[in-house]
């Protein structure tokens, strides 16, 4: 059975500072990648979709990694913004069409 | 500007009373997904469709849980008899699964239902 962790559960930094968000899973047979924002009483907001074959995506200050073999990804935020705050989840999916299995989120606070 | 609608927003009920959840996905997508979150569990997948067909319903608890597409454009959740421990948010996704392009496999979701069973 598949198993998403993302650690630490919370964090917080001062603005300005670049940061690395951690994603971890258990089964490497993973078809795709995706990270989520979600935003206090609201819904996720999809941020970046990597596909197995790829290694990396970017959005703007955004740029998220995949390394399959280790079960691992990370989600880089450079020069960090007090509107960067927010939960972040990132989830796998087995194969094509099928569901996501989430991690249980990182929240990101940066002070101004 | 096409997204996920979830109604109602916000729901207090007392135990044993029945819920219905609605969500209307986006024009056009062919897959839908509910899922629960809570602080203690996280997003938790609760059933899929696909083409208005249930696709997985394993994370469902059978018993008071059911789950349902009457058409193209509504998906249901309904739960009856509610207890405290339902007390959860309950979001709705949609995507689109195309046998050719997979790689448009992206999930919008909803804003949630927020649920409150007393």
């Amino acid at each position: 059975k598949q198993e998403v962790t993302q650690i630490p559960a919370a964090l917080s930094v001062p603005e300005g500072e670049n940061l690395v968000l951690n994603c971890s899973f258990t089964d490497s047979a993973i078809y795709n990648l995706q990270w989520f924002r979600q935003d206090p009483g609201k819904g996720l907001t999809s941020l970046l979709l990597i596909q197995s074959s790829q290694r990396e995506q970017t959005s703007g200050r955004l740029n998220a990694s995949l390394d399959k073999s280790s079960g691992r990804s990370t989600l880089y935020i450079a020069a960090s913004q007090p509107g960067d705050s927010a939960t972040y989840l990132c989830a796998v999916r087995r194969r094509a069409n099928s569901k996501l299995t989430f991690g249980k989120g990182i929240t990101l606070s940066v002070r101004p | 500007d096409a997204r996920v609608t979830q109604t109602p927003r916000h729901k207090v009920t007392e135990m044993g009373q029945e819920v219905t959840m609605r969500c209307q996905p986006i024009l056009g997508h062919n897959t839908v997904f509910w899922y629960r979150q809570t602080m203690m569990q996280g997003l938790e997948l609760l059933a899929y469709f696909r083409n208005r067909a249930p696709l997985d319903d394993s994370g469902m608890p059978k018993d008071r849980f059911s789950a349902e597409m009457p058409d193209a454009t509504l998906a249901t959740l309904k739960i009856q008899p509610s207890e405290p421990r339902d007390s959860a948010v309950y979001f709705c996704a949609s995507g689109l699964a195309h046998k050719e392009r997979t790689t448009y496999n992206e999930q919008f979701f909803g804003p949630g239902t927020r649920l409150t069973v007393l």
